[in-house]
């Protein structure tokens, strides 16, 4: 049982280039989300979405996209990196229960030069 | 605005000894208080979680002890072992089915032997 699984796990870009996150879930989970770890910042939402078709604005949504694609992918999109976005970002999904636990996949450090 | 407060930002113990961790929030509609552990190069894992309808929760080594009044939380971790050594997360979400967390900081927990 895989969980939440994350691509890549490290990626450098230059300053103005675009990528996209993968992230995937295999637990049936209605919820996901996109988190940004920065040091001693804590982990803030980017953007999240409650169920299959639908994404909203998290506490730090500037400079990024979001597509759920279907119920097991969430994918995150920098359009032209920039070096403010230089981060660990973590995605997570929760099954929507009242008492589930939030799943973090193991994260990916992005550097931006 | 930082919804949820935490410290130390940093803590080191001897083994055996009690950290404590604390935490304190704002906003009186939060309603969901767990705690995630984080090792390094991993994602977040929760770790044990508490609803203002209790003022203590046992999990084994972990403690969460809760004060509404004083809108505070704090995390115990008895008999500690340098396995402990990790990273930990206080979180706060508010309202039936809303997984939105508002995260802590941090702190760094090392248990030296």
């Amino acid at each position: 049982n895989a969980g939440v699984t994350q691509t890549p796990k490290f990626q450098v870009l230059k300053t103005g280039q675009s990528m996209t996150l993968q992230c995937a879930q295999d637990m049936n989970h209605n919820s996901m989300y996109w988190y940004r770890q920065d040091p001693g910042m804590g982990l803030r939402l980017i953007y999240y979405s409650a169920s299959e078709g639908t994404t909203d604005k998290g506490e730090v949504p500037n400079g990024y996209n979001v597509s759920r694609l279907n119920k097991r992918e969430f994918s995150l999109r920098l359009e032209s990196a920039a070096p403010s976005q230089t981060s660990v970002y973590f995605c997570a999904s929760h099954p929507g229960l009242s008492s589930g636990a939030l799943h973090f996949g193991n994260g990916t450090r992005l550097t931006v030069t | 605005q930082q919804q949820v407060k935490q410290s130390p930002q940093s803590l080191i113990v001897q083994k055996g000894g009690i950290p404590i961790i604390n935490c304190a929030y704002e906003n009186t509609a939060f309603d969901y208080f767990p705690w995630y552990q984080q090792f390094p190069g991993k994602g977040p894992a929760l770790l044990i979680a508490i609803r203002p309808d209790v003022s203590e929760k046992k999990e084994g080594r972990f403690t969460i002890s809760f004060n509404k009044s004083a809108k505070q939380f704090s995390l115990h971790i008895m008999d500690s072992q340098p396995g402990d050594s990790a990273t930990y997360f206080c979180a706060a979400s508010a309202g039936a089915g809303s997984y939105q967390l508002t995260f802590g900081k941090g702190t760094k927990l090392s248990v030296i032997p």
